[in-house]
């Protein structure tokens, strides 16, 4: 498995403000991908990270709202930008290793909320 | 993108076995069906992996017939610890087309 930290936790805003969160992984890994998981709700792909390039974005999802960067095969950072209450949520990032099992792994999220 | 269906909710008691189906009638050739387990709070933990047949860890057994359709996701004798949000899905990693649906909440009770 693959130990995935994020930062913060948790954390409180305003409105119109805009917050960075970091993931980091404890070994490089092939692909990251960023997921927003609303109250009660399942989990929603927001982009993959991909290193050394523009992240790509799902549909409903654009960079202006969401810059990601990742700098290398073991870090990065997805920021929420000009927030809205609407924006409260969990965010997750998680990592493929590429090995022949085959799967994510994911962190522990952060928990926005935006007052 | 191969879409699942899962029943939102089911209850169980201590000691039973549970079984959650998921069907996934659109699965490609290359898709492999991976299940997490999801506490409040938590980021989803993976519980098992399969391709075809039958596949067995420590936790769960995987269950997923000839034509692949749909799997069921077995855990033996279940806990109250057990409760938690239990997701089915279907895809190529490494394409990135794997995506969560509503998942299953388990409820196990005394």
């Amino acid at each position: 498995s693959a130990v995935i930290s994020q930062k913060p936790s948790r954390d409180i805003c305003q409105r119109g403000t805009s917050l960075t969160i970091q993931c980091q992984v404890d070994s490089q890994v092939t692909m990251m991908f960023w997921y927003r998981q609303q109250p009660g709700q399942s989990l929603t792909l927001i982009a993959t990270a991909n290193q050394g390039s523009e992240a790509t974005y799902e549909s409903g999802f654009v960079i202006d709202k969401f810059p990601i960067s990742r700098p290398n095969l073991t870090f990065s950072t997805l920021t929420v930008s000009n927030m809205s209450p609407e924006d409260s949520s969990i965010y997750l990032c998680s990592v493929y290793r590429g090995a022949s099992t085959d799967t994510q792994y994911f962190g522990p999220g952060t928990r926005l909320t935006v007052l | 993108l191969a879409k699942t269906t899962q029943p939102i909710s089911m209850d169980s008691y201590e000691g039973q076995e549970v079984n959650i189906t998921c069907s996934h009638n659109n699965i490609a050739t290359n898709d492999y069906i991976t299940w997490y387990q999801q506490f409040p709070s938590q980021g989803p933990r993976f519980i098992i992996q399969g391709y075809k047949t039958k596949v067995t860890n420590e936790v769960a057994s995987l269950f997923i017939p000839a034509d692949r359709k749909s799997s069921t996701l077995s855990l033996p004798r279940v806990s109250l610890s057990d409760t938690a949000v239990y997701y089915c899905l279907v895809g190529e990693m490494n394409n990135n087309d794997m995506r969560f649906g509503a998942g299953t909440r388990l409820t196990v009770k005394p």
